[in-house]
């Protein structure tokens, strides 16, 4: 998959709890992408970053926020999880604007109960 | 809203056949058109992509036919085969706006 691990690959939370996922990538590329992918909806961006500290939103960022403090490391955070963010997290990477190939992790499975 | 509209929802056909997905979109600046596939358990792989400027863009078995006055795109694979059968999610974008479509699930049987 490109170089990139997401971490957990699967995660059960209790609502109300801080939950965060972790993508790193071993291509040193510029761009990182949150999304989630729900049935129906195909995947939606949460959030992207286009280096290091340089993040902004996407289409259903609320509830979210994200980090990035390395080329390599992007995190996504649930600051408070609701059931609704039940979903399956994909991070994305990509050499350059979205007009670019973009590569995608394998996914995280969170379940919020 | 969803501004990129994929059609149908899920698609059987038989070996060889040439099954076709759509796909609308509706925001006039997007101007890159990627088709991903999706196998269980695994991350959206870049199948193949266009740009506005071209109608129609072949890679092997998969073809991308593009109407810009319609605002419409589709993709056709010709002689399918089982290896095929997976999600195909097509996409529109322009800069860092990416908007995916609901997907398509295509069975393929041998």
């Amino acid at each position: 998959d490109a170089g990139i691990t997401q971490s957990p690959r699967h995660k059960v939370t209790e609502t109300g709890t801080p939950v965060t996922l972790r993508c790193h990538q071993t291509e040193n590329h510029r761009y990182m992408y949150w999304y989630r992918q729900d049935p129906g909806h195909g995947l939606r961006l949460i959030h992207y970053s286009y280096g290091v500290k340089d993040t902004d939103k996407g289409e259903v960022s609320d509830g979210y926020s994200v980090s990035r403090s390395k080329t390599e490391d992007f995190l996504l955070t649930l600051e408070s999880a609701t059931s609704s963010q039940t979903s399956v997290y994909f991070c994305a990477i990509s050499g350059g604007m979205v007009n670019t190939e973009a590569f995608f992790g394998q996914g995280t499975r969170l379940t919020v109960v | 809203q969803q501004q990129v509209k994929q059609s149908p929802q899920s698609l059987i056909v038989q070996k060889g056949g040439i099954p076709i997905i759509n796909c609308a979109y509706e925001n006039t600046a997007f101007d890159y058109f990627p088709w991903y596939q999706q196998f269980p358990g695994k991350g959206p792989a870049l199948l193949i992509a266009i740009r506005p400027d071209v109608s129609e863009k072949k890679e092997g078995r998969f073809t991308i036919s593009f109407n810009k006055s319609a605002k419409q795109f589709s993709l056709h694979i010709m002689d399918s085969q089982p290896g095929d059968s997976a999600t195909y999610f097509c996409a529109a974008g322009n800069n860092n706006d990416m908007r995916f479509g609901a997907g398509t699930r295509l069975t393929v049987k041998p």
